[in-house]
């Protein structure tokens, strides 16, 4: 099975409202996690990552949130807009050292702004 | 400055064809990725090169292969082609080995085959 899931296949928030998107990870040697944005017809955008050393990380619009103890990850986007709506992923990766094993994304959120 | 590219966008082949994918990474990126995303589905990790050589490689059988060039472009290449071979293939690029960096997807190609 994936190691890295979400728990919503659809969110629906109305424009200006803030959204959070959860992801739960069941691999405890993932020690980087990323949010990435896929657009229709679009290759995956970085948003965000967090290292496992840190619980909360900010950028514009948008914090990550990690949680180690229970293996869950959150993304709030603060005042949606409508081009906010897309598919996101989270995607975890356990550094080896030799970065062997690839990112390990989930099914995926998608995002619906209603006006 | 331009992102990763591939190319095709788009191509159509047959069952038992075989396929080439080509990715050219961000300038100054030594480390292309490669994807597979099936609709509705996340990226699936294939394979990832480094400075010419492959690091890592996922679940995927010996028909997908692929290599690394010296001005760190790449290609994918699939034998044998099924119809569960359609899906959308991501190249990403990094500057550093997958996992101690920010990765950079391009467009992707859509294969279908049928």
């Amino acid at each position: 099975g994936e190691s890295v899931g979400l728990h919503l296949p659809t969110l629906s928030v109305q424009e200006g409202d803030n959204s959070i998107i959860n992801c739960a990870y069941s691999n405890s040697a993932s020690d980087y996690f990323i949010w990435y944005k896929q657009e229709s017809g679009k290759g995956p955008q970085f948003i965000i990552d967090i290292r496992s050393n840190m619980d909360k990380r900010q950028g514009q619009r948008v914090t990550v949130l990690l949680n180690k103890t229970v293996k869950h990850l959150s993304l709030q986007i603060a005042a949606t807009q409508p081009g906010d709506s897309a598919v996101y992923f989270c995607a975890e990766n356990a550094y080896s050292g030799g970065g062997a094993d690839g990112l390990t994304f989930g099914k995926g959120t998608h995002l619906i702004i209603q006006p | 400055d331009a992102g990763v590219t591939q190319s095709p966008t788009h191509l159509i082949k047959t069952r038992g064809q075989h396929v080439t994918l080509r990715c050219s990474p961000i300038s100054g990126h030594k480390s292309v990725s490669w994807y597979q995303q099936v609709l509705g589905q996340g990226p699936q990790f294939i394979f990832q090169y480094y400075e010419k050589e492959e690091r890592g490689r996922g679940n995927f059988p010996d028909r997908f292969s692929a290599r690394q060039f010296p001005n760190y472009s790449s290609e994918l290449n699939v034998n044998a082609l099924l119809l569960g071979d359609s899906a959308l293939y991501l190249c990403a690029s990094s500057l550093v080995v997958q996992g101690a960096g920010e990765q950079y997807f391009g467009p992707g190609t859509r294969l279908t085959v049928t």
